[in-house]
């Protein structure tokens, strides 16, 4: 079966760095995505990545080893606003994305 | 700019009582849109997908139904609502495939069966 683990819940501290992990076991590979999720709203889009190594984008940034089956969020300068659940979802070789059941991020002052 | 619109917001509903959540894009042609749904602490499931109007690909078989009556417009409905059917419903759409580009989702519905 498709499968998505990531831990279903971390606790950073503001102004700290936090890396979420994710990893996959798919029918085949099409990119990786990763959403974030505020408590009660829809998940918004934050990076994609289809090749291998990492894609920056401000404060965050998204690594992949496809040969793993690995990837993670990296969070720096952490936030109040960063707490929310993060999602990973893989796209498979049918181009229908698998989702994880999200990590959900806790910032502490 | 395009936006997505779903409602209602949240509903509670009896056992057995029908519904129809509905779903529109603004500012974008020919969308592909979805239904999905989101449990407490499992990932969202894909229910519905379409590519165009009154075509409808399900995922999961079950008691809900989808209908596109128009481009932009995407609806959910059951007949007859099971406990099951308890969850956060979201609405989303895509340009061309997804795996060209990313989700846009909806404000989310969530639906309490009592």
């Amino acid at each position: 079966g498709q499968n998505i683990d990531q831990p279903t819940e971390m606790t950073a501290t503001e102004g700290a760095i936090v890396q979420i992990n994710c990893t996959y076991q798919t029918s085949g590979f099409n990119g990786l995505f990763w959403y974030q999720q505020h408590a009660g709203e829809a998940p918004t889009f934050l990076s994609y990545n289809v090749l291998d190594g990492l894609e920056e984008k401000g404060r965050f940034s998204s690594f992949l080893s496809r040969s793993k089956g690995y990837s993670y969020l990296l969070l720096k300068e952490l936030q109040m606003k960063d707490s929310a659940s993060y999602l990973c979802a893989v796209l498979d070789s049918n181009y229908q994305l698998i989702w994880g059941a999200g990590t959900k991020l806790i910032i502490k002052p | 700019s395009q936006t997505i619109h779903q409602w209602p917001a949240t509903l509670v509903q009896p056992v057995g009582s029908p519904l129809s959540l509905e779903c529109t894009v603004e500012g974008t042609s020919n969308p592909n849109l979805y239904w999905y749904r989101q449990a407490a602490g499992r990932g969202l499931q894909l229910l519905f997908y379409s590519v165009g109007i009154g075509q409808i690909s399900s995922e999961v078989p079950q008691n809900l139904s989808a209908s596109r009556p128009q481009d932009r417009q995407f609806i959910l409905s059951s007949k007859k609502l099971l406990l099951s059917d308890s969850g956060f419903y979201l609405c989303a759409w895509s340009v061309g495939q997804v795996h060209t580009g990313e989700l846009f989702f909806g404000e989310g519905s969530r639906l309490t069966v009592l």
